[in-house]
């Protein structure tokens, strides 16, 4: 049961344009949503994150955006450079009911199965 | 800040064989996590330690897979046997405890295992 997916393997872009990589969600739950990137033989690295009470965040090059009704998050990157070729994951969690019910289950995460992005010079 | 350690980077186990990863978390982050990450797919969790206790193992396949946290720091993740549906990059991370800050995890560069 795939609840977190990322339906394009792979983008390429040239450098100063926009990427747009895409994820989408099935469990209505899910209140938190992060983007990491990893480049080869190393651990991903946490990038930019959405509350489910937002439906923008921005830091610097890169926003995502979250639409609630459509389970569907996006991540932006303006303008990309070659330096962001890299596998990009979308993760979702249950941050707001775990914590409501004083659970255990802070920092779980689902992760989406990858996109490998390339941005040419 | 020193980033999370792990060894040995890379191993190759015939099936059936023991193995074993060992992880250091950022100095102290009372949260660590080991996760599966199988080529083509996104990390998944196998167990959370919220200081030296477990929180979440309900994916670990506990009739081969152990995972353990002395002391809350330094934790140790065991296959015995191996099959070779095991072969994946085992990542282990950390993070901080509570809230948010919990959601943001800092990875280890992870241990290629290869079963044959």
């Amino acid at each position: 049961d795939q609840q977190v997916k990322q339906n394009s393997p792979s983008l390429s872009v040239q450098e100063g344009r926009i990427s747009i990589l895409n994820c989408d969600y099935t469990n209505s739950m899910f209140d938190y949503f992060l983007w990491y990137k990893k480049y080869p033989a190393e651990g991903p690295t946490f990038l930019i994150s959405i509350s489910s009470i937002k439906d923008k965040n921005e830091d610097g090059r890169f926003t995502v955006f979250l639409n609630k009704s459509a389970k569907h998050l996006s991540l932006h990157i303006v303008p990309s450079q070659p330096g962001d070729s890299a596998v990009y994951f979308c993760a979702a969690s249950l941050y707001l009911l775990s914590s409501n019910a004083g659970g255990t289950s802070y920092g779980k995460l689902t992760f989406g199965q990858g996109t490998i992005l390339t941005v040419h010079p | 800040e020193a980033g999370v350690a792990q060894s040995p980077r890379y191993k190759i186990i015939e099936k059936r064989q023991s193995v074993a990863f060992w992880c250091n978390p950022i100095s102290g982050h009372a949260t660590l996590y080991w996760y599966q990450q199988i080529l083509g797919q996104g990390p998944k969790l196998l167990i959370q330690f919220q200081n030296n206790g477990v929180v979440d193992d309900s994916q670990l396949p506990k009739d081969r897979f152990s995972a353990e946290r002395l002391k809350g720091v330094d934790s140790t993740l065991k296959i015995q046997p191996a099959k070779l549906e095991d072969s994946a990059v085992y990542l282990c991370a950390s993070s901080r405890r509570g809230g948010l800050l919990a959601h943001e995890q800092y990875f280890g560069p992870g241990t290629r295992l290869t079963v044959t």
